[in-house]
């Protein structure tokens, strides 16, 4: 079962324009949430996470917003940039020394000069 | 500091052969979890293990195992390979866990022919 799901497996985006990736979860355990970008060829890269007793993280052109009630969060990138195209994972853990890393299956993002 | 560093970056074998693919983690980092990711799907998480013990597993079949040593760097290892366990292998390490930001390598890219 797909306890993390990015149901929109691409978005294209204007240079400028706010770029917007959602991510529900349905486990209620979750309590930490985070963003990764992947460029083709390399790792995922880390680029912002929120924690269960926010509601908003933000980090430069990078905001995260959780709302727990409806299990959604979303990525906000404003400006967005053509260097941000690349793959979106969201990913999620519960509480536990032995809890582990639930990633969604991705979003493709294509920011148009 | 040094990334996290994979070997090989790339792999081709031939199905019923087994082959080990190899994390050396950032220094310090007592954590190392490995995740296969394939055309379209997230990454699958496969296996944690934190001071040489696997402290957790996901759902996959016996043939891949890992293991860590005492410098903390991984091996993972698919046994009787199969065409489907071709994929994008990758090491994630961090200093304790799904609770602190997991830094990626680059993957293992395994083709079974």
């Amino acid at each position: 079962d797909q306890q993390v799901k990015q149901n929109s497996p691409s978005l294209s985006v204007q240079e400028g324009r706010i770029s917007i990736l959602n991510c529900d979860y349905t486990n209620s355990m979750f309590d930490y949430f985070l963003w990764y970008k992947k460029y083709p060829a390399e790792g995922p890269t880390f680029l912002i996470s929120i924690s269960s007793i926010k509601d908003k993280n933000e980090d430069g052109r990078f905001t995260v917003f959780l709302n727990k009630s409806a299990k959604h969060l979303s990525l906000h990138i404003v400006p967005s940039q053509p260097g941000d195209s690349a793959v979106y994972f969201c990913a999620a853990s519960a509480s536990g020394a032995n809890s582990k890393l639930t990633f969604g299956k991705g979003i493709t993002l294509s920011v148009r000069p | 500091k040094a990334g996290v560093t994979q070997t090989p970056r790339y792999l081709i074998k031939t199905r019923g052969q087994q082959v080990t693919l190899s994390c050396s983690p950032i220094s310090g980092h007592r954590s190392v979890s490995w995740y296969q990711q394939t055309p379209g799907q997230g990454l699958q998480f496969l296996f944690e293990y934190f001071s040489e013990t696997q402290r957790n597993k996901g759902n996959f079949p016996g043939r891949f195992s890992g293991r860590q040593f005492s410098n903390s760097r991984s091996e993972m290892n698919v046994s009787t390979l199969e065409l489907g366990d071709s994929a994008l292998y990758l090491c994630a390490s961090s200093l304790q866990g799904a609770k602190n930001i997991q830094y990626f390598g680059a993957g293992t890219r395994l083709s079974v022919l």
